[in-house]
């Protein structure tokens, strides 16, 4: 089991440029999430996906955009890449009670 | 609403306690514990569920006060391995399955 699986492990964009950031589990999870962390502060939930087939916003959604491929596979697009973007995004999956967390990715937008 | 976690940092010395709260002013079904090491991922520690149930690793407790929304993680007896970020997080009733986490306590233990 490899668990939450994310690529690219690094990235650094200029203004205005686009990316997708690319999440797997092998764990059969229904939810998958995804996250952003600042410096200094905790998780924020960006998108979310209950099951297969459905996405929702979650507390900061404004610059990106997700795809629930099928179960395993959940994508997080930046259209155009602003500053305010850099951080370090997380991946996550979930079954019951538990959280699993992918590695993350640390993005930085020049 | 993000939850409210206190003490910000706490110094330690292997061996002495810590207790590390979080606050909710919204009535929540879970608190869920998660613990972070520098540059690497949060990893689940436990989760606190109303009604009393408890899941999570056999060395860590906590406790979960649902009539004041608030939970509080218990150290004992800490050692080296207890350095980190620890971040409670909490799922409303109602909010399918969503996590809001606090701002976090850096936990530094001392040899």
């Amino acid at each position: 089991n490899a668990g939450v699986t994310q690529t690219p492990k690094f990235q650094v964009l200029k203004t205005g440029q686009s990316m997708t950031l690319q999440c797997a589990q092998d764990m059969n999870h229904n939810s998958m999430y995804w996250y952003r962390q600042d410096p200094g502060m905790g998780l924020r939930l960006i998108y979310y996906s209950a099951s297969e087939g459905t996405t929702d916003k979650g507390e900061v959604p404004n610059g990106y955009n997700v795809s629930r491929l099928n179960k395993r596979e959940f994508s997080l697009r930046l259209e155009s890449a602003a500053p305010s973007q850099t951080s370090v995004y997380f991946c996550a999956s979930r079954l019951s009670y538990e959280q699993y967390f992918g590695p993350g990715t640390r993005l930085t937008v020049t | 609403q993000q939850p409210v976690q206190s003490p910000q940092a706490v110094i330690l010395r292997e061996g002495e306690d810590a207790v590390i709260n979080c606050s909710s002013s919204k009535a929540l079904y879970s608190v869920h514990w998660y613990r972070q090491k520098h540059g690497e991922a949060p990893v689940f520690l436990m989760i606190l569920l109303k009604g009393g149930e408890q899941k999570g690793h056999e060395k860590i407790s906590a406790s979960f006060n649902e009539k004041k929304q608030q939970s509080s993680l218990y150290l004992t007896a800490s050692q080296l391995s207890y350095s980190g970020t620890y971040f409670c997080g909490t799922e409303r009733l109602g909010s399918a399955r969503q996590l809001t986490f606090g701002s976090g306590t850096q936990l530094t233990v001392l040899p």
